[in-house]
């Protein structure tokens, strides 16, 4: 069976401060991992997805996340997070079958 | 136009009724899905549907009846609800195939079920 592990529940920085939120997951095949991003009192948007190719993936708002297969991991970074980048993140892995969450990373980000 | 549209977006309720939400997409995609989000805000997998057949059903309680009349619809019943059936519940759907876009779930807006 496949799962997600997300490293941290919460994460508070300030504006400007860098960014790292870990993910790691488990599955023997190959797999497509993604990133959605839950705005407070919104759906789930995604923000990344990969499924082959460069293992670095660029998003929008100067995010970006890195699949390390040796890993099992796909972290998501960004170099100066913002008031608005406040909200939740989801990674999520897709094996065999349905997409599997993580548990999610709640991002407060202090003006 | 709304690409995943559920229905209502809030409901409020009492221990024991029966309540349904409905789930519609425009995106002409082949599989559906229903999600739970709980206060912890973890999401879980309920259950899936591809063309109106049923492909993934996590345990989840028979309460819960999912009916697709059709591949872009997906609705949730619940009967004899349960305090711990209060949750956002999100709809989503997504392509099949191998394209940019497969396996990528769009997902409604969340229905947010408060049981009494």
């Amino acid at each position: 069976a496949q799962s997600v592990s997300q490293h941290n529940h919460h994460v508070i920085l300030s504006e400007a401060a860098s960014l790292e939120l870990g993910c790691n997951y488990s599955y023997g095949g190959t797999v497509n991992l993604f990133w959605y991003v839950q705005y407070p009192g919104q759906h789930l948007q995604l923000l990344f997805k990969y499924f082959s190719g460069d293992p670095l993936v660029k998003g929008i708002k100067g995010f970006e996340a890195e699949f390390i297969k040796s890993k099992f991991s796909f972290n998501l970074r960004k170099p100066s997070v913002q008031w608005s980048d406040t909200a939740e993140y989801f990674c999520a892995v897709r094996g065999y079958s349905t997409l599997t969450f993580g548990k999610g990373t709640m991002l407060l980000v202090s003006p | 136009d709304t690409a995943v549209s559920q229905t209502p977006k809030y409901l409020v309720t009492q221990m024991g009724n029966d309540k349904s939400i409905k789930c519609e997409q425009n995106l002409g995609h082949d599989t559906m899905y229903w999600y739970k989000q709980d206060s912890k805000k973890f999401l879980k997998i309920m259950f899936s549907y591809n063309n109106k057949e049923l492909i993934i059903n996590e345990t989840v309680p028979n309460r819960f009846s999912p009916k697709s009349p059709d591949k872009a619809h997906l609705n949730l019943h619940i009967n004899s609800l349960e305090l711990g059936d209060s949750a956002v519940y999100f709809c989503a759907s997504s392509q099949d195939g191998q394209g940019q876009g497969a396996n990528v779930l769009t997902f409604g807006a969340g229905s947010r079920l408060t049981v009494l």
